[in-house]
């Protein structure tokens, strides 16, 4: 079967850092882009951006600061996203959602994160 | 870059039908075959409902079509049932700028 399997929820203080793993199972991570969604407390959707699972390059949505980062170690078939100097703001949800190029086909089951003294 | 624009919430009762609509640009659905729809109960992951404007995923019931009219998307669900209430996004590829974007979401309830 195929999934995406997310690292589980996190509780960080404002300041620190997290980082959220995705792991491919059942298909090839390289053939298939990879998104970061996130999902604020009673909020929408918002798209962060995506890695190119073949090159690595990743693209950040505008707006997005540069303490979000997300890379790649396809040897696991693993995709991460860091997040760097953490607020109270970035409690969300993150997902992780496989990019067929015309929608996304497949999403993690999402990890929460939490920010908070 | 702003959203798509959803209504905030729509109800309806069993065996109604009902049309959500999803209002983007010229830079995104107006110029775009990629605007997906999906599904999210509480505490769960969206589930993909729609793609392509009007497919269906294998799985997904022929009660749940979509649409498009220039810069304006829909989703159309016949035959409402109790387990139709969630969630419902709206997505589309877009021309330039950002990649993907997203609706508000439409808060579904099925008296």
């Amino acid at each position: 079967q195929v999934h995406l399997v997310q690292s589980g929820s996190e509780l960080k203080k404002p300041g620190a850092s997290v980082k959220v793993s995705c792991k491919a199972s059942g298909y090839t991570l390289s053939n298939y882009a990879l998104n970061w969604v996130r999902q604020a407390p009673g909020q929408g959707l918002e798209w962060m951006g995506w890695i190119n699972t073949n090159t690595g390059n990743p693209t950040y949505a505008q707006g997005l600061t540069g303490r979000f980062v997300f890379s790649l170690d396809s040897s696991v078939s693993t995709a991460y996203l860091q997040i760097s100097s953490l607020k109270p703001g970035d409690t969300a949800v993150y997902y992780c959602a496989r990019d067929h190029t015309t929608a996304f086909d497949l999403w993690g089951q999402g990890t929460l994160v939490t920010v908070s003294s | 870059q702003s959203a798509l624009t959803q209504p905030a919430s729509m109800s309806g009762s069993p065996g109604q039908s009902i049309t959500i609509s999803c209002t983007g640009t010229s830079s995104d659905i107006g110029d775009s075959s990629y605007v997906s729809w999906f599904q999210q109960h509480p505490g769960k992951a969206p589930k993909l409902m729609i793609y392509e404007v009007s497919d269906r995923p294998s799985g997904v019931s022929n009660r749940f079509s979509g649409s498009k009219s220039g810069n304006t998307a829909s989703l159309t669900i016949s035959g409402l049932q109790t387990e139709d209430e969630g969630d419902y996004y709206c997505s589309s590829k877009r021309s330039s700028g950002d990649r993907w974007v997203f609706g508000g979401g439409t808060k579904l309830t099925v008296l």
